[in-house]
C-alpha cells in the first residue's frame, strides 16, 4: 500500500484479556518498529524488526508483551492478560533500513488506541 | 528527548511564517538536529533533517546555529492543517533507530 497501515483503529478491552495488534508495513520496507505513546507521554519504542529477526526487544515492558513478524512483512503485537496500564496509542512504522541511506526515515501508522478497563 | 528543550507551545497566524525554536546545547558532532509533526490522531510525520547546514524542502526550512547548539524550524506559511505537535530531536544516523520524543511544542494555527 501507500502507506504503513494498523488494524485496529480503536480496541477496548477488558483487564485480563488478550489483544492483538496488527502492523502492514510499507511494501518493501525491511525494517520495522514498535512504539507506544500514552496520554502526556513521549514515544516509547518498543521492539525493532529486520525482515523477521527482532535484533532488539528491550523496550517491551514486560513478557506480557510479545510481537512476531512473518514473511518480512505484516507485523502483531500481542498482549497477553492487559492491565489498565497498558492503555495508550500503540504506532507501528517502517523504513528501508540501509547504510547508504542517511535518513532511515521511519514512516508511521496511525496507531491503534488501547483502552483496558 | 532529554538532549533538546522546546518552549511548551505557540500561537501562529494563518499565512504568517511559524519559527519554532529548539536548543540542543550538547550535542555532538556526528549527531543530526531532526523536526517531526505529530497532528491529532495520527502517527509522527517526519519534516526535515540537517547537520550544520541550513536546509530546505517542500514543507519547511532548518536554520541551525553556527555552534550546532540551537536550531529554528519555519514553516513560510502556516495553514490551519499545520496545527500539531512539533518535535526537534537530535539522533546519530545510522545506529539511532530508537525514536524518542519529549514534549514538544504544540503548535496552533489560528485563522
Amino acid at each position: 500500500g501507500a502507506g504503513v497501515s494498523q488494524s485496529p483503529s480503536n480496541k477496548v478491552t477488558e483487564k485480563g484479556k488478550d489483544v492483538e495488534l496488527r502492523c502492514d508495513p510499507i511494501s518493501g520496507h525491511t525494517a520495522l518498529y514498535w512504539y507506544r505513546q500514552s496520554l502526556g507521554q513521549g514515544l516509547e519504542f518498543l521492539i525493532y524488526f529486520q525482515g523477521n529477526s527482532a535484533p532488539d526487544k528491550s523496550g517491551l515492558p514486560s513478557d506480557r508483551f510479545s510481537a512476531e513478524r512473518t514473511g518480512g512483512s505484516v507485523s502483531t503485537l500481542t498482549i497477553q492478560r492487559t492491565q489498565q496500564e497498558d492503555s495508550a496509542v500503540y504506532l507501528c512504522a517502517s523504513s528501508s533500513w540501509g547504510q547508504t541511506d542517511p535518513r532511515n526515515e521511519q514512516f508511521f501508522g496511525p496507531g491503534t488506541r488501547l483502552t483496558v478497563l | 528527548d532529554a538532549k533538546t528543550t522546546q518552549p511548551p507551545s505557540m500561537d501562529c497566524a494563518e499565512g504568517r511564517a511559524a519559527n519554532l525554536p529548539c536548543n540542543h546545547s550538547t550535542i555532538s558532532g556526528n549527531e543530526y538536529v531532526y523536526w517531526y509533526r505529530q497532528i491529532h490522531s495520527q502517527g509522527p510525520q517526519y519534516i526535515i533533517h540537517g547537520l550544520k547546514n541550513n536546509e530546505t524542502n517542500e514543507m519547511a526550512s532548518l536554520i541551525i546555529t553556527e555552534d550546532r547548539k540551537s536550531s529554528t524550524l519555519i514553516l513560510p506559511h502556516a495553514t490551519l492543517r499545520d496545527t500539531a505537535v512539533y518535535y526537534c530531536i537530535v539522533r546519530v544516523v545510522f545506529n539511532d533507530y530508537k525514536l524518542s520524543f519529549g514534549a514538544g511544542t504544540t503548535v496552533t494555527v489560528r485563522a
